[in-house]
């Protein structure tokens, strides 16, 4: 089993769709959680970061932790077409590294 | 303020040859670490640079390399290059030594024939 297992898509929506992108884990040791969003041929850019368990709002954007379940979970209301990108969770220990998973491609078209 | 930035942003290279990538950290980041992104794949750690040594190393072979230099910024060497190094290659830069918040540059696309 895989240390962070996320769901490659591509998902697509229409413009204004909420959005559900989500990533489980294995390893009980992580305890920060964060987003980032890849545009095409971009490196990663950190959108939400949080290190406890429940919701984390930011604009339209919504992280949630359910570290009991080990599921956390980026939500996107009124999502636009500049929303389109590949979207990576990424969980750290606070020993080593950020672990990312294999991240969500989102095309939101309009 | 200038954000990490990373050189060259495209690179064509054959199999056996070397090749060096370079990387420039966010203003007041003291820490880099590189990153490989396979096709369709998250960011894979290579190592990470704090004080100009070496202080973590993921799941890769010695034919990667790198080095800090006193004004923070880094270089990545790969030798004896395999096809299967084709990648984009991410320069990620932190504040501190263990470092959550990662800021992370362009990449420099390799690509290995």
């Amino acid at each position: 089993q895989k240390e962070v297992e996320q769901d490659p898509g591509p998902l697509s929506v229409p413009e204004g769709a909420i959005v559900s992108l989500n990533c489980t884990y294995s390893n009980s040791a992580f305890q920060y959680f964060m987003w980032y969003r890849q545009y095409s041929r971009k490196g990663p850019e950190l959108l939400m970061y949080t290190y406890s368990s429940g919701n984390k709002e930011d604009g339209r954007f919504t992280a949630q932790v359910d570290k009991s379940s080990k599921y956390i979970s980026l939500f996107i209301r009124d999502s636009q077409p500049s929303d389109s990108a590949t979207y990576l969770c990424a969980l750290f220990s606070g020993y080593s590294t950020l672990t990312f998973g294999k991240g969500t491609m989102l095309l939101v078209s309009p | 303020d200038a954000g990490v930035t990373q050189s060259p942003t495209h690179l064509i290279k054959t199999r056996g040859q070397q090749v060096t990538l370079r990387c420039s950290p966010k203003s007041g980041h003291d820490t880099v670490s590189w990153y490989q992104q396979a096709l369709g794949q998250g960011p894979q750690f290579i190592f990470q640079y704090y004080e100009e040594e070496e202080r973590q190393r993921g799941n890769f072979p010695d034919r990667f390399s790198g080095h800090q230099f006193p004004n923070y910024s880094s270089e990545l060497n790969v030798n004896a290059l395999l096809l299967g190094d084709s990648a984009l290659y991410l320069c990620a830069s932190s504040p501190r030594q263990v470092g959550e918040k990662l800021f992370f540059g362009s990449g420099t696309q390799l690509s290995v024939l």
